[in-house]
């Protein structure tokens, strides 16, 4: 069974350092994964997924991940943090052939001036 | 502008009593989903329909229902049946399972007194 772990509910950064939040994945086959991001009371936004294409995945707002197989992991950065990247991020998996996605617990984002 | 609209946005119910979250799309999409949220538990799967007449349950599906009898609407019912309903309800679709992504609403907040 495919499952995802986040490592770290909660990750505080100043504003202008690097943001990065860890994502290890469980899956016997290539699966395709995902980042979202969430603000408070609003539903779920993609910020950039992972396809069997490009290890290095570039997505919206200045965020990117890199999809390594030899360590089963999927972590997202930013160079500098904005105050507007406060939000809670989610990393999820899907299989090729799957039917749904699986999501992680969640890391909560904050940014300090 | 294409979408998915989940209504209402809060929902205050007496304990005992089902009620019935709407979630509407015009995004031509096959597949529809209904995951609850609760803080630190990421997303969990209720139920999903890949086609018009047909849904299977997810991993959390006792205590609720579902029907899909238009391409465009699958509202979930939450039953009394449901020991801890009070979360946070989000809707999402998926154009085709060879791309993976979701997209999602803006959610339901259901609070059982």
């Amino acid at each position: 069974a495919q499952s995802v772990t986040q490592l770290g509910s909660h990750v505080s950064v100043s504003e202008g350092a690097l943001v990065l939040l860890r994502c290890n994945y469980s899956s016997s086959v290539p699966p395709y994964l995902f980042w979202y991001v969430q603000y408070p009371n609003q539903g779920l936004q993609l910020l950039l997924k992972y396809t069997s294409a490009a290890t290095l995945v570039k997505g919206i707002n200045g965020f990117e991940a890199e999809f390594k197989k030899s360590e089963t992991s999927f972590h997202l950065t930013k160079p500098s943090a904005h105050m507007s990247d406060a939000a809670e991020y989610f990393c999820a998996v899907s299989l090729l052939s799957g039917n749904k996605l699986v999501f992680g617990a969640g890391t909560i984002l904050r940014v300090k001036s | 502008d294409g979408g998915i609209t989940q209504s209402p946005k809060y929902l205050f119910r007496k304990e005992g009593q089902n009620v019935t979250l709407s979630c509407e799309q015009n995004l031509n999409h096959d597949a529809m989903y209904w995951y609850r949220q609760d803080p630190g538990q990421g997303l969990r799967l209720i139920y999903y329909s890949q086609i018009v007449n047909d849904f299977q349950k997810g991993d959390i599906a006792e205590g609720y229902s579902v029907s899909r009898e238009k391409k465009e609407s699958f509202p979930l019912t939450v039953t009394s049946a449901q020991k801890n309903p009070t979360a946070f309800y989000l809707c999402a679709s998926r154009p085709d399972r060879n791309t993976g992504e979701l997209f999602f609403g803006e959610g339901s907040r259901l609070t059982v007194l």
